[in-house]
């Protein structure tokens, strides 16, 4: 079965880290492109960040940019996002899914579940 | 960036009636790399359409997508209750960007 599952979300303080996981398995990791996309609570849907399949290209939303890195292992098949001086304002769930190609900005065909990030104090 | 506006925010109608929801962009979709997404609450969304007008395996062939260059549209020919959701478009033409939601509701 094609599956993404995201972790490490949790409730963090304004100027805090966060690293999220995802793990992937059911298809060929490294044949794909990936991203995470983000939900605001009651909000529609934001694309924060998108990887080619070998790490080499990376894009970010201008509203992470320098301060999210994505990456990835693939082989441990598994996606990541370091998410650095959250603010209130990036509290959202966070959804990891997979592009239908070897690079990221195309559209997305398997999606995890996704983890919670609260950024409060 | 390319925005997407969709409309209407809601819409409100009975199963077995005829849905048409709209999906409009600030500058012309290379290549009409456009896609739906349905998401009901609690779970991911899922692909329903690319390409415009491509459906996604699995998808009832009730639900269809046409449009080009910067207007969109999603048809669900008949509402079955379990279509009642929100419904994002996103295109991927020039980075990625999506729709603010249409939620179709049970009238």
């Amino acid at each position: 079965e094609v599956q993404l599952v995201e972790s490490g979300g949790g409730v963090v303080r304004p100027g805090g880290s966060l690293r999220l996981s995802c793990a992937a398995s059911g298809f060929t990791f490294d044949d794909y492109g990936m991203n995470w996309v983000r939900q605001a609570p009651g909000k529609g849907l934001e694309w924060v960040s998108g990887i080619n399949w070998n790490g080499g290209s990376t894009g970010y939303a201008d509203s992470v940019k320098g301060r999210f890195t994505i990456s990835r292992d693939n082989a441990k098949n598994s996606l990541y996002l370091q998410m650095n001086s959250l603010r209130a304002d990036d509290t959202a769930f966070y959804h990891c899914a997979k592009s239908t190609v070897t690079y990221s900005y195309y559209y997305m065909d398997v999606w995890g579940k996704g983890t919670t990030v609260t950024v409060s104090s | 960036e390319i925005v997407l506006t969709q409309s209407p925010d809601t819409l409100s109608l009975s199963p077995g009636e005829r849905a048409t929801l709209s999906c409009r962009a600030s500058q012309s979709v290379r290549s009409n790399f456009l896609a739906w997404y349905q998401q009901k609450p609690g779970q991911a969304p899922r692909l329903l359409i690319s390409g415009a007008s491509s459906r996604a395996t699995g998808i009832p062939d009730r639900f269809s997508g046409s449009g080009s260059g910067t207007d969109f549209t999603l048809t669900i020919s008949r509402l079955e209750p379990e279509d009642f959701a929100v419904y994002y478009c996103q295109q991927y033409g020039s980075s990625l960007t999506f729709g603010q939601g249409t939620r179709l509701e049970i009238k």
